[in-house]
């Protein structure tokens, strides 16, 4: 069974400061890993992807996969109140033409 | 380069009605997908394409039919529209390999009265 694994939220907090969204996956081969920003009525955004341990900075976002824990997070430092969006974990699976297994994504809300 | 373009935005079916719902990517991308989304379930996979000419089924494929005629165009086919099927659709696209997410369009809201 291939899952991705996400905490719902809502996730809530002040502006300026770190959120951190975390998932987790099914399959240990899985080998590329991406996260969407998905604002309201909109369509999801791909904003980082990551395929080795370790940390992958871009600007105030940081992606972060440990694939013996097979778990990935994403830390958005310095929230603003327009980083409010659901946030979408995808795993490819089945190898390099595999297709994007979707988490349901975890709800942020940035407070100003 | 607009990207990948679906039509309608908007659309409201009554049960037992059909219609496409259309999309076209400008990217020359190999492989093309339709998702569904509904509220908290997430995205699932309807029907995905590797190519013109060759289809296969994702999770969710009953009640869908899909065809790929050309590089650029990947309609999706509603038969018999039930209310089962009011959500909003996605098409993406992307040019393959493990390093490439996909590209999505602006999505088509469904209602099936």
């Amino acid at each position: 069974q291939k899952e991705v694994e996400q905490n719902s939220g809502p996730l809530s907090v002040p502006e300026g400061a770190i959120a951190s969204l975390n998932c987790t996956y099914s399959d240990r081969g899985s080998q590329s890993f991406f996260w969407y920003r998905q604002y309201s009525g909109k369509s999801p955004e791909l904003i980082m992807s990551i395929y080795s341990n370790g940390d992958k900075e871009d600007g105030r976002f940081t992606a972060q996969l440990n694939k013996a824990s097979q778990y990935v997070s994403l830390l958005i430092r310095d929230s603003q109140p327009s980083d409010s969006a659901t946030y979408l974990c995808a795993v490819r699976y089945g190898g390099s033409q595999g297709n994007l297994i979707f988490g349901k994504g975890t709800k942020l809300s940035v407070k100003p | 380069n607009a990207g990948v373009t679906q039509t309608p935005k908007f659309r409201i079916l009554k049960i037992g009605q059909s219609m496409t719902l259309q999309c076209t990517q400008d990217m020359n991308h190999n492989y093309m997908y339709w998702y569904r989304q509904d509220p908290g379930m997430g995205l699932k996979l309807i029907y995905y394409s590797v190519g013109a000419g060759i289809t296969d089924k994702g999770e969710v494929p009953n009640g869908y039919n899909v065809s790929r005629s050309t590089t650029e165009d990947f309609p999706l086919r509603l038969e018999l529209a039930a209310p089962s099927q009011t959500s909003v659709y996605f098409c993406a696209s992307t040019r393959g390999g493990a390093d490439y997410g996909y590209t999505f369009g602006s999505g088509t809201r469904l209602t099936v009265v």
